[in-house]
């Protein structure tokens, strides 16, 4: 089983600033099986990056993904107080698994 | 529009079980595979089962192999999974997703959930 690793737990961070966070998988992925969601309070996830860096429908530009092999980043470049949830990376290379998760909180 | 609406959950003794529906809408049913993800309370998101598009491969995660069940009716369009031998800690909210494409693939579409509690 592929366990990928976030960090960190939690950000902390101002609107306007940028929050970058990382995913590390215990065995290479395939970039094309890489993906980010966000999930607010009480809600379902969202499909925010697939393949690593590419874009779901409608997502801003704002949100972005890099990465390959064991590490990948998820960048918000310019944090907004709705981008305050809870982050997941999630493999689909071998099996399906997903990260323990990073909450960005904004300040 | 897709629109993924999960049903069945509820309040169910360690041992018992039950069936979780998700029914599918805007989209056609039988080009895409579907999973089954949950999140315990406070947790993170755990995947716990895939079937195929057309049924013919069913995966599950280890912990509830032998015990749940993975299913889907084309002709309703829906999907099911089937508990049984519930354990403390599979209670959870239980989320179906459809894939973006193909079988290996990131979930474009979630429904909102149903709440399993396991408790005597």
């Amino acid at each position: 089983e592929i366990v990928l690793t976030q960090s960190p737990g939690t950000l902390s961070l101002s609107p306007g600033e940028r929050a970058t966070l990382s995913c590390r998988a215990s065995q290479s992925v395939s970039s094309t099986y890489l993906a980010w969601y966000q999930q607010k309070p009480g809600q379902a996830p969202r499909l925010l990056i697939y393949g690593a860096s590419s874009r779901a429908t409608g997502i801003p530009d704002r949100f972005s993904g890099s990465g390959s092999g064991t590490d990948f980043i998820f960048t918000i470049s310019r944090l907004e107080p709705e981008d305050s949830a809870v982050y997941y990376c999630h493999q689909y290379s071998s099996s399906w698994t997903f990260g323990q998760g990073t909450k960005v909180e904004i300040k | 529009q897709v629109q993924l609406v999960e049903s069945g959950g509820g309040v169910v003794q360690p041992g018992g079980s039950l069936r979780l529906s998700c029914a599918a809408s805007g989209f056609t049913f039988t080009s895409y595979g579907m999973h089954w993800v949950r999140q315990a309370p406070g947790k993170g998101l755990e995947w716990v089962a895939f079937i195929q598009n057309d049924g013919s491969n069913k995966y599950y995660v280890d912990s509830v192999k032998g015990r749940f069940t993975i299913s889907r009716d084309q002709t309703k369009n829906m999907l099911y999974l089937q508990l049984k031998s519930l354990r403390a800690e599979d209670a959870a909210v239980y989320y179906c997703a459809k894939v973006l494409s193909g079988s290996y693939s990131a979930s474009d579409k979630w429904g909102q959930g149903t709440k399993v509690t396991v408790s005597s």
